[in-house]
């Protein structure tokens, strides 16, 4: 049964550096093909895809918010940690982790976490 | 890699059919078939629907379908039920992933 759950603060002041764990069980960030990736949701408003690394850890980011965002993966404690400098109140939503399943002939996002609402208040 | 654009809202009665588009650049949209549909109720997580323009994960009811034609990707739903009420999100995969705009249904 593959599960994913996202941990950190769930309120950061603007300038902070914002950490998010995800803890994920069930597969192996190892095993080819498989992706971990985050996706954020502002309230109200759409999904918005963050970040991704892979099984043999290439990584991806963001266009936008890529001088922002850093991910890494700790393949034996199978969780993949996201930071994000410089918060502002426009990074106030709700984080998700999900798994990206591959082959050589598909990709999707097959299990998600449910959601951690991240705030950027002082 | 440019958004997708759907259509903000759609709605439909009871028993009927709904499409949902979703539609992309020539460089992307039309030569991938990447393209996965999640449905979002409030407060909860996304849950995928359809993957590779048209195939439903198991236990996902057949009443929900995707296909594709040039730069459009397509989501219907037949035989509208209550609890489709949500929101829809498209999504594309190449090297990176992008979303759509997401469209809400409202069941009337």
């Amino acid at each position: 049964q593959v599960t994913l759950r996202e941990s950190g603060p769930a309120l950061v002041k603007p300038t902070q550096t914002l950490t998010l764990t995800c803890t994920f069980s069930g597969f192996s960030l190892s095993t080819s093909g498989m992706c971990v990736s985050w996706i954020r949701q502002p309230p109200g408003k759409a999904l918005e895809w963050l970040a991704r690394i892979d099984w043999d850890d290439d990584k991806y980011y963001s266009t936008s918010l890529k001088t922002r965002l850093s991910i890494s993966k700790d393949t034996s404690k199978n969780q993949v940690v996201l930071t994000l400098s410089n918060m502002d109140p426009v990074d106030t939503a709700t984080y998700y982790c999900a798994r990206l399943y591959c082959t050589s002939i598909t990709c999707y996002f097959d299990y998600w976490g449910q959601g951690i609402l991240v705030t950027v208040s002082s | 890699q440019s958004a997708l654009t759907q259509p903000a809202s759609v709605s439909g009665s009871p028993g009927q059919s709904i499409t949902i588009s979703c539609t992309g650049t020539s460089s992307d949209v039309r030569a991938y078939n990447y393209v996965s549909w999640y449905q979002q109720h409030p407060g909860k997580a996304p849950k995928l629907i359809i993957y590779d323009v048209s195939n439903r994960p198991s236990g996902i009811s057949n009443r929900f379908s995707g296909s594709k034609s040039g730069s459009t990707a397509s989501l219907t739903i037949s035989g509208l039920q209550s609890e489709d009420e949500a929101d829809y999100y498209c999504s594309l995969y190449t090297t990176k992933e992008v979303f759509g705009g997401g469209t809400k249904l409202t069941v009337l």
